[in-house]
């Protein structure tokens, strides 16, 4: 089946730094990339849907110059949380849909954010 | 909107048991696709079984089957011979058919499953 990988699966950053979450598809090309957030014991929340070579759709309520997200190949897409803070400390989930299967979405392993 | 409604915060069963998990949902759309979803301990999201809302034959994996009650809105998971390993949490979720490659899933809030030796 088609895999996702994110990297890292768990990062430790500074309140006020910025720090970077990548998401691949590895054999696969992924029209589409689309970011979930993932507090304890609850539901993913879409974040933004992002597609190869545009700028990313935010939904409503997320900041979008604190989540950037860049999607510049059809294999990679980047989230990158600006000016961290604590409670931006989550988890981290991405899933990308091939473009010859709409339907499904294939998701990576997810990445834990410590922000302190 | 769409909405999707899991009533059942927290389930538990004996192994080789039965279990049955709730799932509603809202939508106008006619065409649509809906989902179960497993997330073990690991956090990773494992697709348990897909159902096309125009199909009325409800979807088979194994041990998982659906009852998808169109008129209603109901999609409910049945688990049959309970695995420890089926212990997870287990997501419904909607996806409209014709959105492209941006389809978005809508997920629900979730059910916490137990399987006790």
């Amino acid at each position: 089946g088609a895999v996702v990988s994110q990297h890292p699966s768990r990062v430790i950053c500074k309140s006020g730094t910025s720090v970077k979450i990548e998401c691949r598809s590895l054999d696969f090309q992924a029209t589409t990339m689309f970011w979930y957030r993932q507090f304890p014991k609850q539901s993913l929340m879409l974040m933004a849907t992002s597609n190869e070579g545009s700028k990313a759709t935010y939904e409503q309520g997320v900041e979008k110059d604190k989540f950037l997200i860049n999607h510049a190949s059809l294999t990679l897409s980047t989230l990158t949380v600006t000016s961290a803070h604590p409670e931006d400390s989550s988890f981290y989930i991405c899933s990308a849909s091939d473009r010859s299967l709409t339907y499904e979405q294939y998701f990576g392993p997810g990445t834990r954010l410590t922000v302190t | 909107a769409q909405t999707v409604t899991q009533s059942q915060p927290e389930m538990s069963v004996q192994e080789a048991e039965t279990v049955t998990l709730s799932c509603t949902y809202d939508t106008s759309e006619n065409n649509y696709y809906l989902f179960w979803y497993k997330q073990p301990p690991s956090r990773q999201m494992i697709l348990v079984i897909r159902q096309e809302a125009y199909k009325q034959q409800n979807a088979t994996e194994n041990r998982f089957s659906v009852n998808f009650q169109k008129a209603a809105k109901s999609f409910s998971l049945k688990i049959s011979d309970s695995q420890l390993g089926d212990t997870a949490m287990y997501f419904c979720a909607f996806m409209k058919r014709y959105g492209g490659a941006t389809n978005k899933l809508i997920f629900g809030t979730g059910t916490l499953l137990a399987v006790q030796p």
